[in-house]
């Protein structure tokens, strides 16, 4: 089975700071994907990162994807207000076609 | 515009009553799916159609019904049986389902709360 654990769940920071969210998943898979939620809203698409040491990057935002540690990253250079959601991974498995398997989420509160 | 809709944007179900989820694409995807959200968690799958007139139980699909009679809609159906639905309900659709299909879309949401 599939699991997919994300972490921090929940990450408070200064605006003008820089971190990062981690997605680690448990079986072999050449595909993963990050979504943002907005608060009560459905989930817009990020990131597709298709293949071992894909790096994507749009804004602040940079994800990279490393398939033999299982390990997705979301690195947030120099954050903004309007960056404040909660951002999800989510893995396909190498058998399940597009079935995803979902991480917790993590919820990022950036503050002035 | 392209994309998908859900209807009713909140929905509110007595005990013992069997309610209907809409979801409607027009972006001629193949795939759609059905998830579930509870309140600080992750999406958890309910049901998903590969095409039309197909459709297999995801993670959690007790309790709840789908059909697939027209490419671009899916409905979903949440039935007595399931005893906990309240819950943010979110369908889904992708161009396929083969392993190079890329990303799913993703619809407004429903918010299911009972009375």
């Amino acid at each position: 089975e599939l699991k997919v654990e994300q972490n921090p769940l929940f990450l408070s920071m200064q605006e003008g700071k820089n971190y990062t969210i981690y997605c680690n998943y448990s079986t072999t898979s050449d595909r993963l994907y990050w979504y943002r939620q907005d608060p009560g809203k459905s989930l817009e698409s990020l990131f597709v990162l298709l293949s071992n040491g894909a790096v994507k990057q749009e804004g602040r935002l940079m994800a990279s994807l490393d398939t033999k540690a299982r390990l997705s990253t979301l690195h947030i250079t120099a954050a903004v207000h309007d960056l404040s959601a909660t951002y999800f991974c989510a893995v396909a498995g190498e058998t399940s076609g597009s079935r995803l398997t979902f991480g917790e989420g993590t919820q990022l509160t950036v503050n002035p | 515009d392209g994309g998908i809709t859900q209807s009713p944007k909140y929905l509110f179900r007595k005990e013992g009553q069997n309610v209907t989820l809409s979801c409607e694409q027009n972006l001629n995807h193949d795939a759609m799916y059905w998830y579930r959200q509870d309140p600080g968690q992750g999406l958890r799958l309910i049901y998903y159609s590969q095409i039309v007139n197909d459709f297999q139980k995801g993670d959690i699909a007790e309790g709840y019904s789908v059909s697939r009679e027209k490419k671009e809609s899916f409905p979903l159906t949440v039935t007595s049986a399931q005893k906990n639905p309240t819950a943010f309900y979110l369908c889904a659709s992708s161009r396929g389902f083969a392993k190079w299909t890329e990303t799913q879309y993703f619809g407004p949401g429903t918010r299911l709360l009972v009375l």
